[in-house]
């Protein structure tokens, strides 16, 4: 019965590359939200997203950040020519359908990525 | 928008005591679900417990238990019978629940709980 997984746990990216954070939900659960957690605080919300379909990104960088959950496979978090300030935990979580009242947020180990 | 705030930055108590984590937060919504997460120096963010609005009932889970006052926006999470691994920072998270979808978690900045032996 394996938990959220997520891979890398960590990444290195020099500014200017490419950083792919991949999040595989629990079993039985289809929705699937991505965090922010810059060192000392909180976790912050960036997007909120089903297979195919994102419900809510309100949180995510307008630029550079990008999100897809395809029919097949994990879900993915794009970050386009990483900058410093990119550097953090970055969390996924995963629920079932929000009807069936068990919209509890289960989460991975979470990837650190670290920009040189 | 929803705030949460926790007040405690840090907090130590002997291993065996009772401690209290305060948490309080703002929202129009009247329906919605509150938890406390931990996470221990691994990072990994674990669910402690969970409360449900619309439940005048706190919830508890063995040590852990939740003093909910509605309207007083107000959501403690009480730790009996401490111990050390119980050392680990702790948010208090809130997310609305409209009927219609669920939402992200909106979460306060956290409490360092340090058990000490």
């Amino acid at each position: 019965n394996a938990g959220v997984m997520q891979n890398p746990r960590h990444l290195v990216r020099r500014r200017g590359q490419e950083a792919r954070l991949r999040c595989s939900p629990m079993k039985g659960h289809s929705h699937v939200y991505w965090y922010r957690q810059l060192p000392e605080e909180g976790l912050k919300f960036m997007v909120y997203l089903q297979k195919e379909n994102i419900i809510d990104e309100s949180g995510m960088p307008k630029e550079r950040f990008s999100a897809e959950f395809p029919k097949e496979g994990p879900s993915i978090l794009r970050i386009q020519q990483v900058v410093r300030g990119d550097s953090a935990a970055y969390f996924c979580a995963s629920s079932r359908p929000p009807l069936e009242n068990q919209e509890t947020q289960y989460f991975g180990p979470g990837t650190r990525l670290l920009v040189l | 928008a929803q705030t949460v705030t926790q007040s405690q930055p840090e907090m130590s108590v002997q291993e065996a005591e009772t401690v209290t984590l305060s948490c309080t937060y703002d929202t129009s919504e009247s329906n919605y679900y509150l938890f406390w997460y931990k996470q221990p120096p691994s990072r990994q963010m674990i669910l402690v417990i969970r409360q449900e609005a619309y439940k005048q009932q706190n919830a508890t889970e063995n040590r852990f238990s939740v003093n909910f006052q509605k309207a007083a926006k107000s959501f403690s999470l009480k730790i009996s019978d401490s111990q050390l691994g119980d050392t680990a920072m702790y948010f208090c998270a809130f997310m609305k629940h409209d009927g219609g979808g669920a939402d992200g978690l909106t979460f306060g900045k956290g409490t360092h709980l340090i058990i000490q032996p």
